[in-house]
């Protein structure tokens, strides 16, 4: 365990479901991410929140909406997805959410979503 | 555009040493990452360097160079537990994170 548990770990899903993705961090971090890892690419920055307020939205689909009630709490609600969506959804969180090196990122161990 | 790359698949021996390497072109610089990922588990923060020359952390060291974009990752007295994906990501001078798609390693006893 990390201290970022993100749930469910496994997602199978039709392009006209509805599901959400959990993460929470409990390392008193400031700034929490979705990442997506797909098979032998670079990690996709999807969003960024700092002190709960969305810092970054990198072009994302909008059948994708993430949602922080807290500095604790990040999800990712997905609707219509397609089958190129399936992936390795990655949260992390940070101290804050400036950019240096100092930042270290810990991540989760990601939900595995299928996209039938 | 900004590019990460480090090969994709490496194999080594179980108590040798090997050196995974990272050649970066971005938009400026402000400090590379190596992180590790075991299969189905999350990445975990490996080094940081900003500053050209070698870091070490016991089997690990990292070596960066600014003036040719490179870095490489050492590990040394290889042990099956190192088997994992290592990751190269760069800070640019915006300081976003640029990443590498991982290299693969593969130990064989």
């Amino acid at each position: 365990e990390t201290g970022v548990t993100q749930t469910p770990r496994h997602l199978v899903m039709g392009m006209t479901n509805k599901k959400s993705l959990k993460c929470e961090q409990h390392l008193g971090h400031n700034a929490m991410y979705w990442y997506k890892q797909s098979a032998k690419k670079p990690l996709e920055l999807m969003f960024v929140y700092s002190l709960e307020e969305r810092v970054e939205n990198n072009s994302v689909p909008s059948r994708f909406s993430p949602e922080c009630p807290n500095s604790s709490h990040l999800f990712l609600h997905l609707h219509t997805l397609q089958p190129e969506d399936s992936a390795l959804y990655l949260c992390a969180s940070s101290q804050d959410g400036k950019n240096s090196g100092a930042n270290v990122l810990t991540f989760g161990a990601g939900s595995r979503l299928t996209v039938l | 555009g900004q590019n990460i790359d480090q090969p994709t698949e490496m194999t080594a021996t179980e108590g040798a040493i090997v050196q995974i390497n990272c050649t970066y072109q971005t938009s400026g610089f402000n400090g590379l990452f190596w992180y590790q990922q075991h299969a189905g588990e999350a990445p975990t923060f490996l080094s940081y360097n900003v500053l050209d020359g070698l870091e070490e952390k016991g089997r690990f060291s990292s070596f960066l160079s600014r003036s040719k974009g490179y870095s490489y990752l050492l590990l040394k007295e290889l042990q099956m537990k190192d088997s994992a994906s290592y990751l190269c990501a760069v800070l640019d001078s915006n300081y976003q994170l640029i990443w590498g798609a991982g290299t693969k390693l593969i130990i064989k006893p």
